[in-house]
């Protein structure tokens, strides 16, 4: 079974800096990795998606992410935080499922609070 | 081009009656999967459904849960006999047909709607 682990459930950047999230994944097979975002009282939004070829993944909003098989990672980076960032942030991995469809197993997820 | 839509947004219900969220796809995708998120947890799996199937619904507890995906409408997750600790948010989600399978499987990322927050009192 794939499972993700995002280390830290809270996190606070201040405007302006690095903000950096971190996931660990669990997987037997190549893993397919993504990052949503989730602002309160909305659905998630994607953020970006690792499937194959280039390792360091860019998406929305400034946002990128870098696969690392030696380390089993996928962390999410933004160089300069802005308060809009401010959300909750969760990685996942996908698998296949029967039928054609693909199941997302979702980390514990980590919320990111942007200060002035 | 509308998104995934779901309805209601909030739904209060008693302990004991019937709960039931609509879900309906983006135009175009035929896979609805729909995922729980209790409080200061990340989504968990449910269930999978196409066009008049469910095809995985391994994350559904056994009882008091059914969903369905008619041929015409919207997909209906139904909750029977509600208890507090069902109160949460549940997410719908859609994706397209894949045109590939195996290796050449497309892992899309899905397209969620905005929930339905159901609390029981």
């Amino acid at each position: 079974a794939q499972s993700v682990t995002q280390l830290g459930s809270h996190v606070s950047v201040s405007e302006g800096a690095l903000v950096l999230l971190r996931c660990n994944y669990s997987s037997s097979v190549p893993p397919y990795l993504f990052w949503y975002v989730q602002y309160p009282n909305q659905g998630l939004q994607l953020l970006l998606k690792y499937t194959t070829g280039a390792t360091l993944v860019k998406g929305i909003n400034g946002f990128e992410a870098e696969f690392k098989k030696s380390e089993t990672s996928f962390h999410l980076t933004k160089p300069s935080a802005h308060m809009s960032d401010a959300a909750e942030y969760f990685c996942a991995v996908s698998e296949l499922v029967t039928g054609g469809g693909n199941k997302l197993t979702f980390g514990t997820g980590t919320q990111l609070k942007v200060e002035l | 081009n509308a998104g995934v839509m779901q309805n209601p947004r909030h739904l209060v219900r008693r302990r004991g009656q019937e709960a039931r969220l609509r879900c309906s796809p983006m135009k175009g995708h035929s896979h609805v999967y729909w995922y729980r998120q209790l409080p200061e947890e990340g989504l968990k799996f449910m269930v999978y459904l196409q066009k008049e199937n469910i095809i995985d619904e391994s994350g559904m507890p056994k009882e008091r849960f059914s969903a369905e995906f008619p041929k015409e409408g919207p997909s209906i997750l139904r909750i029977q006999q509600v208890v507090r600790g069902d109160s949460a948010a549940y997410f719908c989600a859609s994706s397209p047909l894949n045109p590939g399978t195996g290796a050449l499987f497309i892992h899309y990322g899905y397209t969620f709607g905005s929930g339905t927050r159901l609390t029981v009192v």
